[in-house]
């Protein structure tokens, strides 16, 4: 499956880098979420858009800055990031914003801070 | 907020065995839960999922039940197979602090399919 696809696969940056993170779907979805994967942690929801608008910032440092131009694309950039933000940062879209809809993920940025 | 607990995070089976994960939600009015199979270095794909106006639904291998009563649901595997080795997570809407309930997802179960 193509649907989402995000760039880069891997990353690494210092902490003093600006860089940016990109996703596309090209499934005709309205919603489009950013997630953090930690190590033996649950997917932690970041950001989410609703037909380009963010309706949700799940208590995410202004570090992590999203930007979503159109309901197909979906940026996340960072600067000035910290060592324990180093994770996978996971891409999904779904047709609506709803908890009743299914989500369907991009192969995700492995994100190294030095 | 919802909270989803999901046992256990290890599971080892013999190939051709079955393999159960069972998660549970607090919110009683969750009504959606997908369950999610990660493997090493790839994207979360949806496996199966369930609504709350049905008790089980299967899908060749692998199967869901849900018990409303109890807040808790269910993946099962039965025949499992290497390829199966994976992490599995489900997931549950919650309420959230935007307008719409968002999916909390489970820690995770790493499965291991011996040969």
């Amino acid at each position: 499956e193509t649907g989402v696809t995000q760039t880069p696969r891997h990353l690494v940056m210092g902490m003093t880098n600006k860089k940016s993170l990109k996703c596309e779907q090209h499934l005709g979805h309205n919603a489009m979420y950013w997630y953090k994967q930690s190590a033996k942690k649950p997917l932690e929801l970041m950001f989410v858009y609703n037909f380009k608008e963010q309706t949700e910032n799940n208590s995410v440092p202004s570090r992590f800055s999203p930007e979503c131009p159109n309901s197909s694309h979906l940026f996340l950039h960072l600067h000035t990031l910290q060592p324990e933000d180093s994770a996978l940062y996971l891409c999904a879209s779904s047709q609506r914003e709803q908890g009743g809809q299914p989500q369907h993920f991009g192969d995700g940025t492995r994100l190294s801070i030095l | 907020g919802e909270n989803v607990e999901q046992h256990p995070s290890t599971l080892s089976v013999q190939e051709g065995d079955s393999a159960v994960i069972k998660c549970t939600y607090s919110d009683s009015a969750s009504n959606y839960f997908p369950w999610y199979k990660q493997e090493l270095g790839k994207r979360p794909q949806l496996i199966i999922d369930i609504r709350s106006n049905v008790g089980e639904k299967k899908d060749q291998r692998i199967a869901v039940t849900l018990n409303k009563t109890a807040k808790h649901f269910s993946l099962h595997i039965t025949e499992t197979q290497p390829e199966d080795s994976a992490v599995y997570f489900c997931a549950a809407p919650r309420i959230s602090s935007g307008s719409a309930r968002q999916l909390t997802f489970g820690s995770g179960t790493q499965l291991t399919v011996l040969p």
